[in-house]
C-alpha cells in the first residue's frame, strides 16, 4: 500500500496552543499536500509543498518536507476551536498525477 | 476557484441494486479524474482514475466490474455502484485536475454518502 501514515491519530489541545501532526510516506514523491476535512464533509486542500522545498508557511500554518526521512510536519499556530477537523497529509509520486492519503489526525481545540 | 460537484449528495438504496454517483468539473475541463472511498473515520483511498476517451485504471483490490466509471466527456465522470450491499456503504469523493503538466492542482468533490439496506 502506497498510504502513509499520520501521527498522533488524535489530538486534543486548548485553544491558543499549537498543534503538530507529523506524516510519513513510503515512496519519492513529486510534492506532499495537505488536506482538512471537517466531519462528513469535502476536503479543504490547505498547503502544497515540493520536493525540492524544505519549508512552507500560509497563515498560521507552517509546513515542513524532510525527504531523506520520507515525512512531513503540518504546524497550526494559535489554535481556534474552528480548527477542529481531521488533518490528512497526501502524496503524488514521480511521474504520477493521483493521490495517496495519509492515515489523518483527528484535532479537537477545546475553546 | 474551481468548483467540482457531485450528485446525489446522498443516496440510500437496497441491497442488490446499483447506484450511479456523477461528479462534474462546472468550470473547468478535466480530462483526468480521480475515485476515492472513505470509510467512517477513515482516510481516503484511492479506488481509480478516470481518463477521459479511455478505460479507467483501477488500483489493486478495487474490483472494476463491481465498480463501473465512465468519463465520457470533458466534465463528467460516473461511478456506478452495481449490485451494492451493505458493505460498499461508504463517503464517495471525486476530484478532477486542473492545470498544466507539472502544475496541477486537484479540485476535490463535496462527496456522495451511500447508504446500503
Amino acid at each position: 500500500s502506497q498510504q502513509g501514515e499520520e501521527d498522533p491519530q488524535a489530538l486534543s489541545i486548548q485553544e491558543g496552543e499549537n498543534a503538530t501532526m507529523n506524516c510519513s510516506y513510503k515512496t519519492s514523491i513529486n510534492n506532499l499536500q495537505w488536506y482538512r476535512q471537517n466531519s462528513g464533509r469535502g476536503l479543504v486542500h490547505l498547503i502544497l509543498i515540493r520536493s525540492n522545498e524544505r519549508e512552507k508557511h500560509s497563515g498560521r500554518l507552517r509546513v515542513t518536507l524532510d525527504t531523506s526521512k520520507k515525512s512531513s510536519s503540518l504546524l497550526i499556530t494559535a489554535s481556534r476551536a474552528a480548527d477542529t477537523a481531521s488533518y490528512f497529509c497526501a502524496t503524488m509520486g514521480v511521474g504520477a498525477n493521483n493521490l495517496f492519503f495519509g492515515t489523518g489526525t483527528r484535532l479537537t481545540v477545546i475553546p | 476557484g474551481a468548483v467540482v460537484s457531485q450528485h446525489p449528495s446522498r443516496v440510500i438504496c437496497k441491497s442488490g441494486t446499483s447506484v450511479k454517483i456523477e461528479c462534474r468539473s462546472l468550470d473547468f475541463q478535466a480530462t483526468t479524474m480521480f475515485w476515492y472511498r472513505q470509510f467512517p473515520k477513515q482516510s481516503l483511498m484511492l479506488m481509480a482514475t478516470s481518463n477521459e476517451g479511455s478505460k479507467a485504471t483501477y488500483e489493486q483490490g478495487v474490483e472494476k466490474d463491481k465498480f463501473l466509471i465512465n468519463h465520457a466527456s470533458l466534465t463528467l465522470s460516473t461511478l456506478t455502484v452495481t449490485s451494492a450491499h451493505p458493505e460498499d456503504s461508504s463517503f464517495y469523493i471525486c476530484s478532477a485536475i486542473r492545470g498544466l503538466a507539472g502544475q496541477e492542482t486537484q479540485y476535490f468533490g463535496p462527496g456522495t454518502r451511500l447508504l446500503v439496506l
